[in-house]
């Protein structure tokens, strides 16, 4: 079973600009997250979607982040524009469903690094 | 609403070694407990989970985490830990009410010869 796929894995971009990164959860998986992990810190939810709805985004500065899951399948997370505190890996996870104890499943993470 | 603190920034241990990575939760109801190991460059992958039922959870890797409700603890354990053990480790937790996981801010295990 192929596991949640990320893209770009890297990213180097200067303050001010703008980047995207993408995300294909595992096959079937109706909720997927996005987590925003600060070096030397655990990961910290920024969205949930449920199918193609927003479950919470509380967390998000919707200032700056924008996300979307278009089909309810892949989703893709934007900043614009970026901030040097954004450097960060960005987490995307899914579950089968949005049950508590459920497994999720996370992504390798995108990289960046904003200079 | 629900959080974790982990208490340990850094354990150092010896190879064959036991160790213990120490997990604290806080939460007005009923919770569901669970470990995550990251190793360098790579994504999270489950360890272990408490959904209820037997406090003692045992998970891959050899690890397993007692849950305690009393003490709100959900402390890991490992017997014998190998130099491949090396990663950081994340507890987090869930409840009925907030279904993602708030993780806390991790321990970093280092396993030298």
């Amino acid at each position: 079973e192929a596991g949640v796929a990320q893209s770009p894995r890297y990213k180097i971009i200067e303050k001010r600009q703008s980047v995207a990164f993408w995300c294909n959860p595992i096959s079937g998986h109706a909720t997927l997250y996005w987590y925003q992990q600060i070096l030397g810190q655990g990961p910290k939810l920024l969205i949930q979607f449920q199918n193609n709805g927003v479950v919470d985004d509380s967390q998000l500065p919707k200032d700056r982040f924008s996300a979307e899951r278009l089909k309810g399948v892949d989703s893709t997370l934007k900043i614009q524009p970026a901030k040097l505190e954004d450097s960060a890996v960005y987490l995307c996870a899914s579950s089968p469903t949005t049950g508590a104890g459920n497994t999720i499943y996370f992504g390798e993470g995108s990289w960046l690094t904003v200079v | 609403a629900q959080s974790v603190t982990q208490l340990d920034s850094q354990v150092p241990v010896f190879e064959e070694a036991p160790v213990e990575l120490r997990c604290n939760y806080s939460s007005s109801v009923s919770v569901y407990l669970f470990w995550y190991v990251q190793y360098p460059n790579q994504g999270l992958q489950l360890l272990l989970k408490y959904l209820s039922g037997s406090t003692l959870v045992k998970g891959i890797n050899g690890f397993e985490a007692e849950f305690n409700k009393s003490q709100t603890s959900f402390h890991l354990r490992k017997p014998s830990v190998h130099i491949s053990d090396t990663a950081e480790y994340f507890c987090a937790v869930s409840t009925d009410s907030g279904y993602a996981l708030n993780f806390g801010k991790g321990t970093s295990l280092l396993v030298t010869p």
